[in-house]
């Protein structure tokens, strides 16, 4: 069956940088691609990029753009999100999710929690 | 950026009743508008794509419709285990696919 799991919660000072990884299974990798969602705790969810599969298409959030790197790793079918110069207003749960281009995400990771305190 | 707007914001309805939930696009996204299902500590769970279409294993009691600006999910029966906060996502400008800040069921 289709799976994505994350990695697991992270604890970070502000002015570090985050990186969550999202390992996927059950389904061809290719076609695919993995977007990232974040949700503020009580609050809503908030699209943040998208890569491709094979890494060579990339899409972010303008409220991301200038802080987040998308990668992936085609021969461990995973991907990876990485956030840099965090504030305190990035604690969030984090999801990736897979999607065909074009596409409403269908499959989601369980989430990671990312903490940002002094 | 597409805007989306759900209401009610809190929805509180009985078991067996039939719940209404909207889903109104600051433009047209013509039909492709998803609906997600939270439970707490969970991640969302795709429901609806592409305005009606049900994704894989969702039970035949969640319809949804509409098409332009105006959306519809539709719960004809509720089950105990369908309270839950539900969201509505854009995906005519995907890949910036914006959601809508959510509407709670809540148990009456």
């Amino acid at each position: 069956q289709v799976q994505l799991v994350q990695s697991g919660p992270e604890v970070k000072k502000p002015g570090a940088s985050v990186k969550v990884s999202c390992k996927t299974s059950g389904y061809d990798f290719s076609p695919y691609g993995i977007s990232w969602v974040r949700q503020v705790p009580g609050q809503g969810l908030e699209w943040m990029a998208w890569v491709s599969a094979n890494n060579i298409k990339t899409y972010y959030a303008q409220n991301f753009q200038d802080r987040v790197t998308l990668t992936t790793d085609t021969s461990a079918t995973t991907a990876y999100m990485e956030l840099r110069s965090l504030r305190s207003d990035d604690t969030a749960v984090y999801y990736c999710a897979r999607n065909l281009r074009g596409s409403s995400p269908d499959y989601w990771g369980q989430g990671t929690l990312v903490t940002v305190s002094s | 950026e597409i805007v989306l707007t759900q209401s009610p914001a809190t929805l509180s309805l009985s078991p067996g009743e039939r719940a209404t939930l909207s889903c109104r696009a600051s433009q047209s996204v013509t039909g492709l508008v998803a609906w997600y299902q939270q439970k707490p500590g969970q991640a969302p769970r795709l429901l609806i794509y592409d305005g009606s279409n049900r994704a894989t294993g969702v039970p035949a009691r969640f319809s949804g419709s509409g098409s332009g600006t105006d959306f519809t999910l539709t719960i004809s029966s509720l089950e105990p285990e369908d309270f839950a906060v539900y969201y509505c996502q854009q995906c005519f400008n995907w890949p910036r696919g914006t959601f809508g800040q959510g509407t709670r069921l809540e148990i009456k």
